[in-house]
């Protein structure tokens, strides 16, 4: 599986877009990109998820590069809320299949 | 939405007892769910995978006989940490795949943080 590469840390004013850069350069043509976020003392929570397309749902939107060798999670307006570790995962879509959990970007979102 | 259950969310126990944690698919079926271990400070780690009426498949390293892993139906895993010791407190979470199509979307639950004393 293709492994990602992630800031340990990133800072955001309230109001602002949070912006979480993720490089996964050797992902392969059938790896999806996942993005979870893990509030503290809490289970992670699904973000969204894309293949090669830009997508944008209700929480955040997530740009993927042409080549697909990295993406960038876009929270529009961050609130003290979105603290919170934000985890970037590559796996194939098949069903069965766990996430592999790397170390993932703390954003703090402060006032 | 696909929602899944944990209970208990925290337990503490004596060290030497077993203790058993239930995952619950609510709202649909679950053929394989996972259970994962998080360390203070650290990320989840997968400690197995857990499928509907056969045994469970351990990642190296996860000892199969202390972590008793039973996926008896389609919504509910249980996970049994046997004879617990200390080094064995830690925050348990399953999840399952309760999206449909061709990504691979896992709900986890809320969690269960074990203290063993």
């Amino acid at each position: 599986d293709a492994k990602t590469t992630q800031p340990p840390s990133m800072d955001c004013a309230e109001g602002r877009a949070a912006n979480l850069p993720c490089n996964h350069s050797t992902i392969s043509g059938n790896e999806y990109v996942y993005w979870y976020r893990q509030i503290h003392s809490q289970g992670p929570q699904y973000i969204i998820h894309g293949l090669k397309n830009n997508e944008t749902n209700e929480m955040a939107s997530l740009i993927i590069t042409e080549d697909r060798k990295s993406s960038t999670l876009i929270l529009p307006h961050a609130t003290l809320r979105d603290t919170a570790v934000y985890y970037c995962i590559v796996r194939v879509g098949q069903a069965g299949t766990a996430l592999i959990f790397g170390k993932g970007t703390t954003l703090s979102v402060s006032s | 939405g696909a929602v899944v259950s944990q209970h208990p969310s925290w337990v503490i126990c004596k060290s030497g007892t077993s203790v058993k944690i239930e995952c619950r698919s609510l709202d649909f079926q679950a053929t394989t769910m996972f259970w994962y271990r998080q360390f203070p400070k650290q990320s989840l780690m997968l400690m197995a995978t857990s499928n509907e009426g056969s045994k469970a498949t351990y990642e190296q390293g996860v000892e199969k006989d202390k972590f008793l892993i039973n996926h008896a139906s389609l919504t509910l895993s249980t996970l049994t940490v046997t004879s617990a010791h200390p080094e064995d407190s830690s925050f348990y979470i399953c999840s399952a795949r309760g999206h449909l199509g061709g990504a691979n979307v896992l709900t986890f639950g809320a969690g269960s943080r074990l203290t063993v004393l």
